[in-house]
């Protein structure tokens, strides 16, 4: 079941840049994406989040992007800070209450 | 703030026993939610919850599994007769009314691990 997927295991972002996340899904019956950031032996938290009908949400440092005709959504970190190294899930749901996630990327910010 | 927390942090089972993972979600949050983590592979959705019952499972959910909100606090996952294949964290998350479909809190996870 690779209906969201993040090519990305890991990517490393010297402090004060941008970093970028991407992810890509192939349901086309996904209209809410989010995304979710864990730290170890910590459950996932909420990030940000985007519906279908928009292809831009904003909320401070975070920004997330969605490309609707290329099943592609991308979260934006800028300025990155040493806090902001986690795992970073993207996740998607339907109709129904559940959600798909993506196998994560590993983010790491360098100071 | 606000948490969901889940007891056992950590337990390990005889493959065969019944297990029960115990979750306390935020107390006027209405949806609740089992995923689990197996290692080194992605969150997945076990179940959702509300009103007193199931509103969605996956195929992981068999015949095994079963939740339960014995009172107005607790939501319990029951796992009748542990496999092997069972190890793995599992989340328990809640949502309120205000937030969207997916924006869930999660409580920081209970280890499983069969033998």
């Amino acid at each position: 079941d690779q209906q969201v997927k993040q090519n990305s295991p890991s990517l490393s972002v010297q402090e004060g840049r941008i970093s970028i996340l991407n992810c890509d899904y192939t349901n086309s019956m996904f209209d809410y994406f989010l995304w979710y950031k864990k730290y170890p032996a910590e459950g996932p938290t909420f990030l940000i989040s985007i519906s279908s009908i928009k292809d831009k949400n904003e909320d401070g440092r975070f920004t997330v992007f969605l490309n609707k005709s290329a099943k592609h959504l991308s979260l934006h970190i800028v300025p990155s800070q040493p806090g902001d190294s986690a795992v970073y899930f993207c996740a998607a749901s339907g109709a129904n209450e559940k959600l798909t996630f993506g196998t994560g990327t590993r983010l790491t910010i360098i100071p | 703030e606000p948490e969901v927390t889940q007891t056992p942090s950590h337990q390990v089972t005889q493959m065969g026993q019944e297990v029960i993972l115990r979750c306390v979600p935020i107390s006027n949050h209405l949806y609740f939610y089992w995923y689990r983590q197996i290692l080194g592979q992605k969150v997945e959705f076990l179940v959702s919850f509300y009103n007193n019952e199931i509103s969605e499972k996956s195929e992981i959910f068999d015949d095994q599994f079963s939740v339960e909100r014995p009172d107005g606090s607790n939501f319990t996952l029951k796992i009748r007769s542990t496999k092997l294949e069972d190890s793995a964290m599992y989340f328990c998350a809640s949502r309120g009314t205000s937030g969207g479909i997916g924006e869930l809190f999660f409580g920081e996870g209970s280890r499983l691990t069969v033998l």
